[in-house]
């Protein structure tokens, strides 16, 4: 079985600080990870995978096998950033089935 | 290109009763899964359908099954509603060709179930 932890609901943060959202996941097999967003009165959206090893928006996120993390990082927030993050994982290649974590709701205080 | 579209937004039923939810994907993605959303439970996996055959299930009981058409287009039916099935049905769709680049779900907005 799969499961992927996000420990914490809240965090806030002020804008300029550095943030990092954290995730672990468990899965015998090799998963593909991400991050996916949630802006107020916006649909669900992907942030990054683990496969592209981009930066989006500033964002960064390294797999890390042996710790099972997959912990969201980026050096200066941004008011904008206040969302709800997911970390997902999906068990096969090129399928949409996707695995969420519980969300944390990034607040960015000005 | 038009987004992924989800019927009805909103829906109330009673206990017992079944219920169909409809999702029309991004024009030429054959992938579609659905998701459950409750504040308790979060964001959970239901099922995947590609190509009209369903490739992936969650751990959801019998009550809940769905179907995928010619088009794409998937409905996801409910039975003997619960109480407990009132949540928010996200439906995503994928290009889902095989290709690591492919997975990325698009979602809907979600239809708002309230059983009552």
């Amino acid at each position: 079985a799969q499961r992927v932890t996000q420990p914490e609901k809240l965090l806030s943060v002020f804008k300029g600080a550095p943030v990092e959202l954290k995730c672990n996941y468990s899965y015998s097999g090799s998963p593909e990870l991400f991050w996916y967003v949630q802006y107020s009165r916006q649909r669900l959206q992907l942030l990054l995978r683990h496969i592209s090893r981009e930066s989006i928006k500033g964002f960064t996120a390294d797999l890390n096998k042996g710790e099972t993390s997959f912990h969201l990082k980026k050096p200066f927030a941004q008011e904008e950033d206040s969302a709800m993050y997911y970390c997902a994982l999906s068990r096969q290649t090129g399928a949409n089935n996707l695995f969420f974590g519980t969300g944390t709701r990034l607040t960015v205080i000005p | 290109k038009a987004g992924v579209t989800q019927t009805p937004r909103y829906l109330i039923k009673t206990r017992g009763q079944q219920v169909t939810l409809s999702c029309s994907p991004i024009s030429g993605h054959r992938s579609v899964s659905w998701y459950q959303q409750t504040p308790g439970q979060g964001l959970q996996f239901l099922f995947e359908y590609f190509s009209e055959t369903q490739r992936n299930k969650g751990n959801f009981p019998g009550r809940f099954s769905g179907r995928q058409f010619s088009n794409s287009r998937s409905e996801m039916n409910v039975s003997t509603l619960e109480l407990g099935d009132s949540a928010l049905y996200l439906c995503a769709s994928s290009p889902s060709g095989g290709r690591a680049l492919d997975t990325e779900a698009f979602f809907g907005q979600g239809t708002r179930l309230t059983v009552v």
